[in-house]
């Protein structure tokens, strides 16, 4: 099955800075790539996605990359905003059996400062 | 995300209790799952199904057992509670294409002492 791995799993930086985490995975088979935000005591929820045909998503402050032969895609934050601040998973999801089963990274806990 | 309802929001039980978490859908998903989320571990499969009758088990089922009587329904039971169990549960449809976007509902909170 595929194995998902975050980094870093805590993430301490400036209002106004950039933020970056990023994620490998195992399976060349997985062909897309979802991220999601999640704020304390809530669910979480899809901030942005990438398939496996694209290399580069933006919206707005947030772009996703994607490398498919080292098998690793990032997570980028510019001007990061206090409300930024929240626990960020990568999620990798291949086809087993018919259906897409998503394996989700540890998480990653980014705080902002004002 | 309306779509999908999880109930209780919130339980505590004792060990050894078993009790069982709801998830109504009425999006006609064909595909549901269940996640798990602790702390520093991310979300874990616990079980899913690809339609009625039709259950498999996730990176974690050891504890739990699913139905699928109905495409709308797919209770998670907990049939002895252990402290482990500790944690936040997610009823989540899977997708049925590539590009079909994962949400999850709401959660249930649970709580074994």
């Amino acid at each position: 099955g595929e194995n998902v791995e975050q980094h870093p799993s805590t993430l301490s930086v400036q209002e106004g800075d950039s933020a970056v985490i990023k994620c490998t995975y195992s399976d060349s088979a997985s062909n897309y790539f979802p991220w999601y935000k999640q704020e304390l005591g809530k669910r979480p929820q899809l901030i942005i996605d990438i398939r496996s045909n694209v290399g580069e998503k933006k919206d707005q402050r947030i772009a996703v990359t994607l490398n498919k032969t080292a098998k690793h895609f990032s997570l980028h934050i510019t001007e990061t905003q206090p409300e930024d601040s929240a626990v960020y998973f990568c999620a990798a999801r291949e086809r087993s059996g018919g259906s897409y089963i998503p394996t989700f990274g540890r998480g990653t806990s980014l705080i902002v400062h004002p | 995300n309306a779509g999908v309802t999880q109930t209780p929001k919130f339980q505590v039980l004792k060990t050894g209790q078993s009790m069982t978490l709801q998830c109504a859908q009425d999006m006609n998903h064909e595909y549901m799952s269940w996640y798990r989320q602790d702390p520093g571990m991310g979300l874990r499969l616990i079980h899913y199904s690809v339609g009625a009758g039709i259950t498999d088990q996730g990176e974690v089922p050891n504890g739990y057992n699913v139905s699928r009587s109905t495409t709308e329904d797919f209770p998670l039971r907990l049939l002895s509670a252990a402290p482990s169990q500790t944690s936040v549960y997610f009823c989540a449809p899977l997708g049925e294409s590539a590009g079909e976007k994962l949400f999850f509902g709401s959660g249930t909170q649970l709580s074994v002492l």
